[in-house]
């Protein structure tokens, strides 16, 4: 059964840092897109980045060079490194896999990022 | 960047009802389109991909249509459970987009 599961979120000042992961079973990472997405309270779903099998990743603007998505094969984990935050990173953090035909299927439980002084 | 709308942004309807909500690309976006339903305070849940593929596990009751620019989710016989904000999004090109949502309920 493919499972997704977020940890990592909490209460952070702008400015500060905070790495959110991902940890998969079920399937295999690394042979997997793997993406992160996240929804500010209230609001809709905003797509944040994806790490391509092959090792490419794509940002959304307004998280292109504060963010970096990576992952450990050997931990089965997809990580979401979060550098100079502000208070609109303010969201539940989900991840999510790039299933069959280009499309997400499994999305993991979410985690509570706020940023706030 | 590609623009996707929904309408409508929320509706009401009773239980056995049919309801249709439309999203629409800003531009082509092939069959390259998914719909997802999320219940408040869970994770969004993956119903179709592909505009008219059905996710493994996902009640028949559920459709999706459509090419191009323009796209239907439609939801027969609606049931207690289908109670739920539905978000369409493309993954045609980056940034991946998603609609606003449309928040049905009762």
């Amino acid at each position: 059964e493919v499972q997704l599961v977020e940890s990592g979120g909490g209460l952070i000042q702008p400015g500060g840092s905070l790495r959110l992961s991902c940890a998969a079973s079920g399937f295999t990472v690394s042979s997997n897109y793997m993406s992160w997405v996240r929804q500010a309270p209230g609001k809709g779903l905003e797509w944040v980045s994806v790490l391509y099998s092959g090792g490419s990743t794509y940002y959304a603007d307004s998280v292109e060079g504060r963010f970096t998505i990576s992952r450990d094969n050997s931990k089965k984990t997809l990580y979401l490194q979060m550098n100079s935050l502000r208070a609109e990173d303010t969201a539940v953090y989900y991840c999510a896999r790039v299933g069959s035909a280009w499309a997400f299927d499994y999305w993991g439980q979410g985690t509570l990022v706020t940023v706030s002084s | 960047d590609i623009q996707m709308t929904q309408s409508p942004s929320s509706l009401s309807a009773f239980v056995g009802d049919r309801v249709t909500i439309t999203c629409r690309a800003s531009q082509g976006i092939s069959n390259h389109l998914a719909w997802f339903q999320q219940k408040q305070g869970k994770a969004p849940k993956s119903l179709i991909y592909a505009a008219s593929s059905l996710r493994s596990g996902v009640p028949s009751r559920f459709s999706g249509s459509g090419s191009g620019t323009d796209f239907t989710l439609t939801i027969s016989n609606l049931q207690p459970e289908d109670f739920a904000t539905y978000y369409c999004q493309q993954y045609n090109s980056y940034p991946l987009t998603f609609g606003p949502g449309t928040k049905v309920d009762i």
